[in-house]
């Protein structure tokens, strides 16, 4: 498998303009995490989907931030409009949780480095 | 809420042993990872604990005590590849959170 799969790698934009962030998880993962990381803030947790269902957005800062998993091979993090606040590493992860009883390690994509300006 | 403590920064010298601790209080506990990352690239599995007690994985042991709410990643015989960021996770349900991350920089 080639693992978990995001894109674009870095993306540089302005301020206000709408970033969209893809993934595509391990084929056979029921789970899907997106995580965002900061100096800052370290590695924090911003939604993840169970069978394509979004289970928890808690972790959303604000309305601009949006994401979708239409089927069980991709997932989108949309941000909208963006600012210069939300420049980070966007990690996406899955996971299956039929695995080892108690085991759900998560496997992390390259992550996708955004710069707003 | 949760609370993952965990050092900062620690130096060690190459083929010694080093010890990073966590301390955690979380509203729930299904596990402990720890993760591996180098400089600018994702996180990769290095161990989980549920029970209480060592699981030793090549140079790499992992320690939990679920009372203390206290875990331990041991890294022998350091090798200057080891140098990396080490973060503590408690599992929760499917959710994952992270402390800040222990920045381990191996010399020679």
């Amino acid at each position: 498998d080639a693992g978990v799969i995001q894109s674009p790698r870095h993306e540089v934009t302005e301020m206000g303009q709408e970033v969209t962030l893809r993934c595509k998880p391990i084929s056979g993962h029921d789970y899907l995490f997106w995580y965002r990381q900061t100096m800052m803030r370290g590695l924090e947790l911003l939604i993840y989907f169970n069978n394509n269902v979004p289970i928890d957005d808690s972790g959303m800062p604000e309305d601009r931030f949006s994401a979708k998993m239409p089927n069980a091979s991709f997932s989108t993090l949309k941000i909208q409009p963006s600012e210069p606040r939300d420049s980070a590493v966007y990690f996406c992860a899955s996971s299956f949780a039929g695995g080892p009883p108690l085991v759900n390690e998560q496997f992390f994509g390259p992550g996708t480095r955004l710069t707003v300006l | 809420g949760q609370n993952i403590d965990q050092p900062t920064e620690m130096t060690a010298t190459e083929g010694a042993i080093v010890q990073i601790n966590c301390t955690y209080q979380t509203s729930g506990f299904n596990g402990l990872f720890w993760y591996q990352q180098h400089a600018g690239e994702a996180p990769t599995f290095l161990s989980y604990n549920v029970l209480d007690g060592l699981e030793e994985k090549g140079r790499f042991s992992s320690f939990l005590s679920r009372s203390k709410g206290y875990s331990y990643l041991l890294l022998k015989e350091l090798q200057m590849k080891d140098s990396a960021s080490y973060l503590c996770a408690v599992v929760n349900d499917y959710k994952l959170s992270f402390g800040a991350g222990t920045t381990v920089t191996v010399r020679a």
